[in-house]
């Protein structure tokens, strides 16, 4: 079965860091970009940055490039995303999700759990 | 960034009716365009990718058409669980962006 399974959410005070992970496993891990999208309470979607398959290419919103960074150990079959600098507008629940086919950041055709993000002092 | 605007913000419909749901882009995203539905406390689900693919397992009753700045979903005959809440997505350009939403709901 195909599975994302994101750990590493919590309470963190602002200009604080976290560090998400996401386990992948049912499907060959390397051979897909992957992304992190969003989601404050009772809002939209909003997409949060990519990685190529290989690791070697990145993307980030403008709202956290320079704060975030995507990561992904292909042995492992595992992404992260470092958040620094935490802001209250962080506070959501935080997916992972794969790419549905070749190419970056396409359609997201399976997403995990979530994992909630709470920015507060 | 490519601004989505989807409408209407809400849909009242009954079962068995036809939803149709729009997304208009701010500058043309080609056929680049996806559609997700996302039940409360749930993940989305991918039904649409490249404007018109059905994703798998999806039934026929959804399908996406348009091209440009200008896009649709149809659900042919509403189910009980196709109420939920509806994004489009855009992979056109960096930054990826969603729309704003449209609730299908019970009449």
């Amino acid at each position: 079965e195909v599975q994302l399974l994101e750990s590493g959410g919590g309470l963190v005070q602002p200009g604080g860091c976290l560090r998400l992970s996401c386990a992948a496993s049912g499907f060959t891990f390397r051979s897909y970009a992957m992304n992190w999208v969003r989601q404050a309470p009772g809002k939209g979607l909003e997409w949060v940055s990519a990685i190529s398959g290989s690791g070697g290419s990145t993307y980030y919103a403008d709202s956290v490039k320079g704060r975030f960074t995507i990561s992904r150990d292909n042995s492992k079959n595992t992404l992260y995303l470092q958040m620094n600098s935490l802001r209250a507008e962080d506070s959501a629940v935080y997916y992972c999700a794969k790419d549905v086919d070749s190419g970056v950041a396409k359609a997201f055709d399976i997403w995990g759990q979530g994992t909630m993000v709470t920015v507060s002092s | 960034e490519i601004v989505l605007t989807q409408s209407p913000a809400t849909l009242s419909l009954s079962p068995g009716e036809r939803a149709t749901l729009s997304c208009r882009a701010s500058q043309s995203v080609s056929s680049y365009l996806a559609w997700y539905q996302q039940k409360p406390g749930q993940a989305p689900r991918l039904l649409i990718y490249d404007a018109s693919n059905r994703a798998t397992g999806i039934p026929a009753r959804f399908s996406g058409s348009g091209s440009g700045t200008d896009f649709t979903l149809t659900i042919s005959s509403l189910e009980s669980e196709d109420f939920a809440v509806y994004y489009c997505q855009q992979r056109s350009n960096w930054p990826r962006t969603f729309g704003q939403g449209t609730k299908v709901e019970i009449k």
